[in-house]
């Protein structure tokens, strides 16, 4: 099945700084993976999702990049505000196999120092 | 806030008594699942539902039980069974032939 490595595991910056996050899958048939940000207490919300027959795709601060042949992909958040502080999670999904099933990474705890 | 809805939000059991987890959906959504977040360890799949009166196990399966009766309807039982219940519990939703899901608020099960 599926194996889907998330690093680092807890990041720090400084309001205004770009923060990056790195996912790794092994299912070369995996064509879907999405980003979720967790808050404290709260829900896991989907903030950007990308396809495999797309390289990257950009949402106001969040950028996402996905390499193919390496099989990584990487959350890219730009001046980061104190309210991008929160767990990210990464996924990967083979819509192809029918399921839909997502496999998560472990989490990547975001603090944006004010 | 999503049409997803999970209760009770707390829950407290005895070792030894099963429970049972409520999650329901008015999104009209084909598939369901039940997820296990631990500290540390993401979200685990446990069960999950593609169409009603049918279900397949996710990584996590044992000690667990679930029913897909309706399609509104995907209720969690956490049996005696489960070494280690403690946690917290999310339900997510999503259309047939669509990848995105859809989160409910979580149930946080402590066993006492």
């Amino acid at each position: 099945g599926e194996n889907v490595e998330q690093h680092p595991s807890t990041l720090s910056v400084q309001e205004g700084d770009s923060a990056v996050i790195k996912c790794t899958y092994s299912d070369s048939a995996s064509n879907y993976f999405p980003w979720y940000k967790q808050e404290l207490g709260k829900r896991p919300q989907l903030i950007i999702d990308i396809r495999s027959n797309v390289g990257e795709k950009k949402d106001q601060r969040i950028a996402v990049t996905l390499n193919k042949t390496a099989k990584h992909f990487s959350l890219h958040i730009t001046e980061t505000q104190p309210e991008d502080s929160a767990v990210y999670f990464c996924a990967a999904s083979n819509s192809g196999a029918g399921s839909y099933q997502l496999t998560f990474g472990k989490g990547t705890k975001l603090s944006v120092i004010p | 806030d999503g049409g997803i809805t999970q209760s009770p939000k707390y829950l407290f059991r005895k070792e030894g008594q099963n429970v049972t987890l409520s999650c329901e959906q008015n999104l009209n959504h084909d598939a369901m699942y039940w997820y296990r977040q631990d500290p540390g360890q993401g979200l685990r799949l446990i069960y999950y539902s593609q169409i009603v009166n049918d279900f397949q196990k996710g990584d996590i399966a044992e000690g667990y039980s679930v029913s897909r009766e309706k399609k509104e309807s995907f209720p969690l039982t956490v049996t005696s069974a489960q070494k280690n219940p403690t946690a917290f519990y999310l339900c997510a939703s999503t259309p047939g032939g669509y990848n995105e899901q859809f989160f409910g608020p979580g149930t946080r099960l402590t066993v006492l």
